[in-house]
């Protein structure tokens, strides 16, 4: 059972689209991360978002946590194929424990 | 090294045999995960470990599973008479302290069960 559900669980866009990935919960998380994870590798971090309502930008990734620390968003400006990959957000409970989203799968066309 | 290594990479089993799944965390690092990742999903918590302690094994799915850290550095994960729901990607990771500093990963054992 996985605590974050993350919508849509996959996402087919053009490149220099734009979108926007939810990961939702009803726990409250100590922090949130987002990581992307290209095939036959492990998750790679991104970002980590610790206080409610936070907003972190790399360079055309936005992340956003919630005010309430139970929810995230990852948005993309101007999608490039390099963009393709699943991204996982995993929220923290407590100082040991990370759990993991349901995953999205983005697939950026030429 | 310089990452986290586990190995076997591939392993095909057969229903029934014993599987061990190695992890060698960065150097250094007290805290180590253990996660089960289902084709297509995301990973879900197994293990964690600090140091040679094994502080939460919350996510066994059963009493298969076993994960142990004699030394405080390299891991095992040993799945008893493996059955075909087992198939997954094993992640290990590991980072300085907890889950609150950054979790590197390793890149995985492909486990099939036939």
């Amino acid at each position: 059972t996985q605590l974050l559900e993350q919508s849509p669980q996959f996402l087919s866009i053009q490149e220099g689209e734009n979108l926007t990935v939810y990961c939702n919960s009803s726990s409250v998380f100590s922090s949130l991360q987002w990581y992307r994870q290209e095939p036959g590798e492990g998750p790679v971090l991104l970002v980590t978002v610790v206080t409610g309502g936070e907003v972190k930008k790399l360079k055309r990734l936005t992340f956003q946590f919630g005010d309430a620390r139970k929810d995230s968003s990852l948005h993309i400006t101007a999608a490039q194929t390099g963009d393709t990959g699943l991204y996982l957000c995993a929220g923290r409970l407590g100082a040991n424990n990370l759990f993991f989203g349901t995953g999205t799968r983005l697939t950026v066309i030429p | 090294g310089a990452g986290v290594s586990q190995s076997p990479r591939y392993k095909v089993a057969k229903r029934g045999q014993d599987v061990a799944l190695r992890c060698d965390p960065i150097s250094g690092h007290v805290s180590l995960f253990w996660y089960q990742q289902a084709l297509g999903q995301g990973p879900e918590f197994l293990t964690y470990f600090q140091n040679e302690a094994q502080l939460d094994k919350s996510g066994l799915p059963s009493d298969r599973f076993f994960a142990e850290r004699p030394e405080g550095s390299v891991s095992t994960l040993k799945i008893q008479r493996t059955q075909q729901e087992d198939s997954a990607v094993y992640l290990c990771a590991s980072s300085l302290w907890g889950a609150g500093n950054t979790i590197y990963f390793g890149e995985g054992s492909w486990l099939t069960v036939v």
